[in-house]
């Protein structure tokens, strides 16, 4: 089975504080991404990354940047939390040919006061 | 980039009723898949359609594709309670999904 994990199911921070979002895949999968998701507004793309060191913007990057040092582990970066970006933070992977399937984490809600 | 769109929003039927849930999309696609999302196991997927298929079976599941008015339907039929969740449509141009906001069924025990 594919497994997809985040470091936390539920987080809390506060307005101006560095937020690091975990999220390990283990099907050596090439492809990796984060959403937001927020009612009313569906999944929404911030970043993906195609390969080691390779990110790409998605919809809605402003005020995130990621990570990808090893295959297996693309990390979101909230520079300065801010209350709006409190959300569900859900992570996929991907191959990059084929079905184009994509495998979720079980995310992470977090709240920003 | 474009957005599927489910239609209705919220749909609510008995246990052993059949669902029928409906997405629009904007531009060619590759293939379009719909996922669920419920509160006990995030958002997996459920099945993939190519462009060039009319309709796929998957146990309960029956997707239908219509390239020329640019909708699919997906039908649950002989519903139950654990099919409550939300559903999404999602179309593909490369690796990048797109996703609307989701048809919320409720099926009633």
């Amino acid at each position: 089975d594919v497994k997809v994990t985040q470091s936390s199911r539920y987080l809390v921070k506060r307005t101006g504080e560095k937020v690091f979002l975990e999220c390990v895949q283990d099907m050596d999968h090439e492809n990796m991404f984060w959403y937001r998701q927020d009612p009313g507004l569906g999944l929404r793309l911030i970043y993906f990354s195609y390969d080691v060191k390779m990110k790409e913007k998605g919809d809605i990057p402003e005020g995130y940047s990621v990570s990808r040092e090893k295959k297996e582990r693309f990390s979101l970066i909230l520079e300065s939390a801010s209350t709006n970006q409190t959300s569900m933070y859900l992570c996929a992977s991907s191959f990059m040919a084929g079905t184009y399937e994509q495998y979720f984490g079980p995310g992470t809600r977090l709240t920003v006061t | 980039s474009q957005q599927g769109e489910e239609d209705p929003q919220a749909l609510s039927i008995q246990e052993g009723e059949n669902a029928t849930m409906n997405c629009s999309y904007k531009t060619s696609i590759n293939n379009l898949q719909w996922y669920r999302q419920n509160s006990g196991r995030g958002l997996v997927h459920l099945i993939l359609i190519r462009s060039n298929e009319r309709e796929k079976h998957s146990g309960r599941l029956r997707v239908t594709l219509d390239t020329s008015k640019k909708s699919s339907s997906l039908l649950i039929t002989a519903s139950r309670a654990a099919d409550t969740a939300s559903y999404f449509c999602t179309d593909n141009a490369g690796n990048m999904l797109t996703f609307g906001g989701g048809t919320r069924l409720m099926v009633k025990p």
